[in-house]
């Protein structure tokens, strides 16, 4: 299994308050992602980072900010969390990104706004 | 945007018995497709992946079938077990970018 760790792997909170979720790998692999997985959708970039400093956003980037400082830590903080933010949030790793290989997925962080 | 679903939300297959699980796609320019299997409180997990080039792809008792004149996409598993149990869903890309596009999975049932 690929290197990946998010934590928590469980919150709750209420509306309004700043939520940082953490990803970390020990692949070294320089693209990073984060996914929201709601029911009846599939898997939704959010942002993604391609090194150090560097990341962009995904397709529901609203709301959501992100912070690469080190290769192996890619954060994802909610400033002021909404209940439409309800959602299990996965991190994902690609050594090279783009279409030449597959991202590896970790366990996921159940997020519950009240 | 892009679309990629699946035909059948639900499968229950006899254990022993073959698997098949289909995919459509939308966008002509994708040109590579993953499998995933995801089991219930974990992540997404790779199966085996298949790019334009390629119209199979064998792996460890999967097989990935790539039909790119009707966009279609399908993963068979070969001697289902209760082990496989779990959603299934496909992934492609254009490859012009990172966009992955996720379908919304299949979850299959192995019946003893």
């Amino acid at each position: 299994d690929a290197g990946i760790t998010q934590s928590p792997r469980h919150k709750v909170t209420e509306t309004g308050t700043p939520v940082t979720l953490r990803c970390h790998q020990t692949e070294n692999h320089r693209y990073m992602y984060w996914y929201r997985q709601d029911p009846g959708h599939g898997l939704r970039l959010i942002h993604y980072s391609y090194g150090v400093k560097d990341t962009d956003k995904g397709e529901v980037s609203d709301g959501y900010s992100v912070s690469r400082s080190k290769t192996e830590d890619f954060l994802l903080t909610l400033e002021s969390a909404t209940s439409s933010q309800t959602s299990v949030y996965f991190c994902a790793i690609s050594e090279y990104g783009g279409s030449n290989q597959p991202q590896h997925f970790g366990d996921g962080t159940r997020l519950s706004i009240l | 945007g892009e679309s990629v679903g699946l035909h059948l939300p639900t499968l229950s297959v006899q254990e022993g018995d073959n698997s098949i699980i289909n995919c459509a796609y939308s966008n002509s320019a994708s040109d590579y497709f993953i499998w995933y299997k995801q089991e219930s409180g974990k992540g997404p997990q790779f199966i085996i992946d298949i790019r334009s080039n390629m119209d199979k792809r064998q792996g460890q008792r999967v097989t990935v079938l790539l039909n790119k004149t009707v966009k279609h996409l399908s993963l068979q598993i070969a001697a289902t077990q209760p082990g496989d149990s779990a959603v299934y869903f496909c992934a492609e890309t254009s490859g012009t970018g990172n966009q992955f596009y996720f379908g919304t999975g299949t979850s299959l049932t192995v019946i003893p």
